[in-house]
């Protein structure tokens, strides 16, 4: 079945670090793929989207983009900040599907 | 304009009872899905609801079981809990506009239960 592997964490890093969080994806036709991040106490939230091959989701200086020959979608940010510390979370909407499956997350901590 | 909302914020039951919780989609969205998330892991799909009906189910068993009302606010009801039901069940709602893949969720903060 449709299904997302995302990098084991934790990920601790200092300010001004580059951040990239490895996500490969397995699925039949041509899925969604998206990136979201959990604060502290809260929900879900989008941080970036990509609906077909070769599209680039950015959001707040983060980046990512369908990769359909290597099945991928790697999160890259250049320089974080304390504020970005979450859990991120790669996901996969199968085509004309409803659900959205997620990987285990991915705890980024970032040290001023 | 609030955003997804959700009741209680947290929950403890002993194993055997039943439990209800609630959500409101954003304004303006039709469509409500709920994700059971377990400590560490994430959300699993639990099953949506659309149009007062359960258009799509994960892999949960019966004792997991929804409803949506008229005005697109949704419950989710789980019977005879076991330890194991412990986890933050997070409700999302969507506004269903074509290809169901590219429909964006907006997630609540969650209800979290624990099951004693």
């Amino acid at each position: 079945g449709d299904s997302v592997t995302q990098m084991e964490g934790p990920v601790t890093l200092s300010e001004e670090a580059c951040l990239t969080i490895n996500c490969t994806y397995t699925a039949t036709g041509y899925p969604s793929l998206f990136w979201y991040v959990q604060y502290p106490g809260e929900g879900l939230q989008l941080l970036l989207k990509a609906t077909k091959a070769d599209d680039k989701g950015s959001n707040k200086g983060f980046e990512a983009t369908y990769r359909k020959e290597t099945t991928s979608f790697h999160l890259e940010k250049g320089s974080v900040q304390v504020s970005d510390s979450a859990v991120y979370f790669c996901a996969l909407g199968p085509f004309n599907d409803y659900k959205l499956s997620f990987g285990a997350g991915t705890t980024v901590t970032v040290r001023a | 304009d609030a955003g997804v909302t959700q009741s209680p914020t947290h929950l403890i039951k002993t194993r055997g009872q039943q439990v209800t919780l609630r959500c409101s989609p954003k304004s303006g969205h039709d469509t409500v899905s709920w994700y059971q998330q377990a400590l560490g892991q994430g959300p699993q799909f639990i099953f949506q609801y659309y149009e007062e009906e359960e258009r799509q189910r994960g892999n949960f068993p019966d004792r997991f079981s929804g409803h949506q009302f008229p005005n697109y606010s949704s419950e989710l009801n789980v019977n005879a809990l076991l330890l194991g039901d412990s986890a933050l069940y997070l409700c999302a709602s969507s506004s269903f506009t074509g290809i169901a893949s590219y429909n964006e969720q907006f997630f609540g903060p969650g209800t979290r239960l624990t099951v004693l």
